[in-house]
């Protein structure tokens, strides 16, 4: 199994392009979820997703959208880009149902805003 | 008020030094808690759950004071290996996960 996997792994985008940032779990997990991590910070949560067909906002979802139109796949997209998502962005999936569920993180997409 | 508070650190420790990290949240409704290690350029990964009788996991005991609101992380015996950043992590509401900004620790020769 390849776990989670995100690409692309670096990019950089110039103010006001759009991009979509691609995450593949092969586990079967029901849940799924974004995050980015700014440098010296915590992970905090863009979007979440439950299961096929089903999304909703974490805490820090403004410029963001995601879609989830099947178990595996749950891409990350951004409009408009600003440097103030200049940020490391990490895509995780649990098997759900309890909160004890371990999440298992992708390798990160690092992205650049100039 | 951040919702996951942790000593940024670092904590420099020679080799065999025991260390402990502590993390204070501020919802009293978190449900589960846990402690994630994330390695330099890394993506986190989970290092141990807590529950709330604490729990040992080799060189590692994790405990729960669900009355003060503070989760610790005790490393017994640290070894070069365990250098890394640990991130105290909440979940509220059962879906959503929020983390500390980690607490960096340096293992010395």
């Amino acid at each position: 199994n390849a776990g989670v996997t995100q690409t692309p792994k670096f990019r950089i985008l110039k103010i006001g392009q759009s991009m979509t940032l691609q995450c593949t779990q092969d586990m079967n997990h029901n849940y799924m979820y974004w995050y980015r991590q700014d440098p010296g910070m915590g992970l905090k949560l863009i979007y979440y997703s439950v299961g096929a067909g089903i999304t909703d906002k974490g805490e820090v979802p403004n410029g963001y959208n995601v879609s989830r139109s099947t178990t595996e796949d749950f891409p990350l997209r951004l409009e408009l880009a600003a440097p103030s998502q200049t940020s490391v962005y990490f895509c995780a999936s649990s098997y759900g149902g309890s909160s004890y569920n371990e999440q298992f993180f992708g390798p990160g997409t690092r992205l650049t805003v100039l | 008020r951040k919702e996951v508070e942790q000593d940024p650190g670092p904590f420099n420790v020679p080799e065999g030094a025991t260390v402990a990290f502590n993390c204070t949240y501020s919802n009293s409704a978190s449900q589960s808690f846990f402690w994630y290690r994330q390695d330099c350029r890394k993506e986190p990964k989970l290092l141990m759950s807590v529950y709330s009788s604490g729990n040992e996991d080799g060189r590692f005991t994790a405990q729960l004071n669900r009355a003060s609101q503070y989760i610790s992380l005790l490393i017994r015996d640290s070894k070069l290996s365990d250098s890394a950043t640990y991130l105290c992590v909440v979940n509220i509401n059962f879906n959503k996960f929020y983390f500390g900004s980690g607490t960096k620790l340096n293992v010395k020769p």
